[in-house]
């Protein structure tokens, strides 16, 4: 299995500045058949179920703002906000769909400072 | 616009069958392009990714190791829908599971989530 490990676990970050939250798979998740990283952020706020928000690593899903952004290739990857406001207090995932058994980083939970 | 709804018991007794529905709008269980999914989250474990029916000319089935001696996930064609059943639960089962559509393994919609127990 691809194991997946997010830093940190938790991030405190006052508003409009930037957070960042890391993650490393065990092994490469870049799919040689269309040369893109199998790599999935999710947001997850308390009561409701994850909502992704990026895909392929660096892909904006529809409607997600333009202050989300993704980076990275192979096994180390970064979800950045790039001025954080009040609504993006939630817990960020990762996951890898390169390979089963999909798996997920542990979770980071952001906070407002 | 895709939308899943779940049901079934909150509470299952320890060696029972933990059994879950989500019925499928905006969508068909048979599309060729998607597969159906189960998810469960716990303090403990996070997310985990169970297992999967998809429909390509015929049905097939994908199960996490760490399960698959103990579930099973089932298409209905008549009712739109897919299940879970998972067997002989112990306590370590007790998560809010999910079920979620993937569009080449990326879950793109899900339901909003079952916590169920297992408790005596």
């Amino acid at each position: 299995d691809i194991v997946m490990t997010q830093s940190p676990d938790s991030l405190a970050v006052s508003l409009g500045e930037r957070a960042t939250i890391n993650c490393k798979s065990s092994q490469s998740v870049l799919a040689s058949s269309n040369s893109k990283n199998q790599l999935a952020w999710y947001q997850q706020k308390p009561g409701q179920p994850p909502k992704m928000i990026i895909y392929w690593a660096s892909t904006r899903e529809s409607g997600v703002p333009d202050r989300f952004s993704g980076s990275g290739s192979g096994t180390d990857f970064t979800l950045t906000i790039s001025s954080l406001q009040a609504e993006d207090v939630a817990l960020y995932h990762c996951q890898q769909f390169f390979s089963l058994p999909y798996t997920f980083g542990q979770g980071t939970k952001l906070e407002i400072k | 616009q895709v939308q899943l709804h779940q049901s079934g018991p909150g509470l299952v007794k320890p060696s029972q069958t933990l059994s879950l529905t989500c019925a499928i709008s905006g969508d068909s269980v048979s599309n060729n392009s998607v597969a159906w999914n189960w998810i469960r989250q716990s303090p403990s474990r996070g997310l985990e990714w169970l297992g999967r029916t998809y429909y390509r000319s015929k049905w097939y089935n994908d199960y996490a190791v760490f399960v698959k001696s103990r579930i099973t996930v089932n298409p209905d064609t008549s009712k739109n829908q897919f299940s879970l059943q998972l067997n002989s639960v112990t306590p370590e089962d007790t998560a809010v599971y999910y079920c979620a559509r993937a569009l080449i393994g990326r879950f793109e919609f899900w339901g909003l989530g079952t916590l169920v127990t297992v408790s005596s």
